[in-house]
């Protein structure tokens, strides 16, 4: 069966530090991975997404993720992180009805608290 | 700001009750999904539609119905609501139905059954 875990629920770091968010998938054709951010009270915002080609992804905010098909894994990364990035990270898989895309499966989310 | 829009922001109501859930999809978006989010399960998919028409189930109760109208717009019916039903409801929209489609989510409706 299709899912998404993030093995970390809670995650702090201070504030300049390095943060990387941990998310292993299973999905039994080429997947398409997500990384979304929900802030206090908000929707999803999309952080960036994988498709095909390079296997390192940049996305908005200075977030970047790695996929890596041998490990199962897409870690969002970000070298330094500030206070304004506490949020909860989704990573999500897409699946596909025969070529056309379907809906996300979601993991269970990494609530990231930023220590000044 | 997405582009996706949702009402309410918020509902409370009693178990036992129906509401409406309303989301307007960003300009020329084709397909609306809709989610639920809650404590115990997470992030959830209920349903998609494309251009009106369903195109996939999720772990969507009996008791929940959803359409897509001729102006894309999309509703999501929640009846004989119980205490569990309580979370928060997103839509998101996406361009069509390509697996290369991002899917933009609304801000969400948080529904309280009390």
């Amino acid at each position: 069966a299709q899912s998404v875990t993030q093995p970390d629920i809670h995650i702090t770091v201070s504030e300049g530090a390095s943060l990387e968010l941990r998310c292993n998938y299973s999905y039994g054709a080429t997947p398409y991975l997500f990384w979304y951010v929900q802030s206090p009270g908000q929707g999803l915002q999309l952080l960036l997404k994988y498709f095909s080609g390079d296997t390192l992804v940049q996305g908005i905010k200075g977030f970047e993720a790695e996929f890596k098909r041998s490990q199962s894994s897409f870690n969002l990364r970000k070298p330094s992180v500030h206070w304004s990035d506490a949020a909860e990270y989704f990573c999500a898989v897409g699946t596909n009805y025969g070529g056309s895309q379907g809906n996300l499966i979601f993991g269970k989310g990494t609530k990231l608290s930023v220590k000044p | 700001d997405s582009g996706v829009t949702q009402t309410p922001k918020h509902l409370i109501t009693a178990t036992g009750q129906r509401v409406t859930l309303r989301c307007s999809p960003r300009s020329g978006d084709l397909s609306v999904y809709w989610y639920q989010q809650s404590l115990d399960q997470g992030l959830q998919f209920l349903i998609q539609y494309y251009n009106g028409e369903e195109r996939a189930k999720g772990n969507i109760l009996e008791r929940f119905s959803a359409q897509q109208f001729p102006d894309l717009h999309s509703e999501l019916n929640l009846s004989s609501l119980e205490l569990g039903d309580s979370a928060l409801y997103f839509c998101a929209s996406s361009v069509g139905t390509s697996e290369v489609d991002t899917q933009y989510f609304g801000p969400g409706t948080r529904l309280t059954v009390l």
